[in-house]
């Protein structure tokens, strides 16, 4: 079964600082990733996803995430952490089938400190 | 385009009580689905619909009920509703394809007393 993991529930970083926010996965055959970010009492809005090609993906906002096969991994990236980024974010992955259903992470809070 | 709609934005119940949670979405996207989000626990799926008049169970499809009558809509029954269902309710949808990403409406909060 496909599942994903987020083993941080929240992240503390000072403005202008990298980030990084860890996800790892579990799946049978190809993976495909997502990136999620939810504001205080909004919906999900997209980030970026990994398909196939290279492993450094870039989305939205100044994000990116690197995927690691050997290490399951999906890392979120930025290189220099905006206070206007803390929120919550969620790692997810297609659930295998073509049914549009997602397996989400836990979620992980990002504070940016001034 | 209004994107993915959810309608009310707030819903206060007592126990017992039935409730529909509207959902619609104007991108003639195939497949849509209904998560509840409770603290620490990610987005949990409720159940999910592949086209019109297709619906499946996701993960925790118990006390709730769905149909899909058309493209553009995917309304969730609370039958009774209990205090375990207090929660933020997210309608999504999303072009077929496994590489498509998903499209979050604003969500619902729930609170059953």
């Amino acid at each position: 079964a496909q599942s994903v993991a987020q083993p941080e529930d929240q992240v503390n970083v000072a403005e202008g600082n990298p980030l990084t926010v860890k996800c790892t996965y579990s799946v049978s055959g190809n993976p495909y990733l997502f990136w999620y970010v939810q504001y205080p009492n909004r919906g999900l809005q997209f980030l970026l996803k990994y398909i196939t090609g290279d492993n450094l993906v870039k989305g939205s906002y100044g994000f990116e995430a690197e995927f690691n096969k050997s290490q399951t991994s999906f890392h979120l990236k930025k290189p220099s952490a905006l206070v206007s980024d803390s929120a919550l974010y969620f790692c997810a992955v297609r659930d295998g089938g073509d049914t549009g259903k997602l397996i989400f992470g836990q979620g992980t809070t990002l504070q940016v400190k001034p | 385009n209004a994107g993915v709609t959810q309608t009310p934005k707030f819903q206060v119940l007592k126990t017992g009580q039935s409730m529909t949670l509207q959902c619609a979405q104007d991108m003639n996207h195939e497949y849509m689905s209904w998560y509840r989000q409770d603290p620490g626990m990610g987005l949990r799926l409720i159940h999910y619909s592949v086209g019109a008049g297709i619906t499946d169970q996701g993960e925790v499809p118990n006390g709730y009920n769905v149909s899909r009558s058309t493209t553009e809509d995917f309304p969730l029954r609370l039958l009774s509703a209990a205090p375990s269902q207090t929660s933020v309710y997210f309608c999504a949808s999303t072009p077929s394809g496994r590489a498509s990403e998903q499209f979050f409406g604003p969500g619902t909060r729930l609170t059953v007393l």
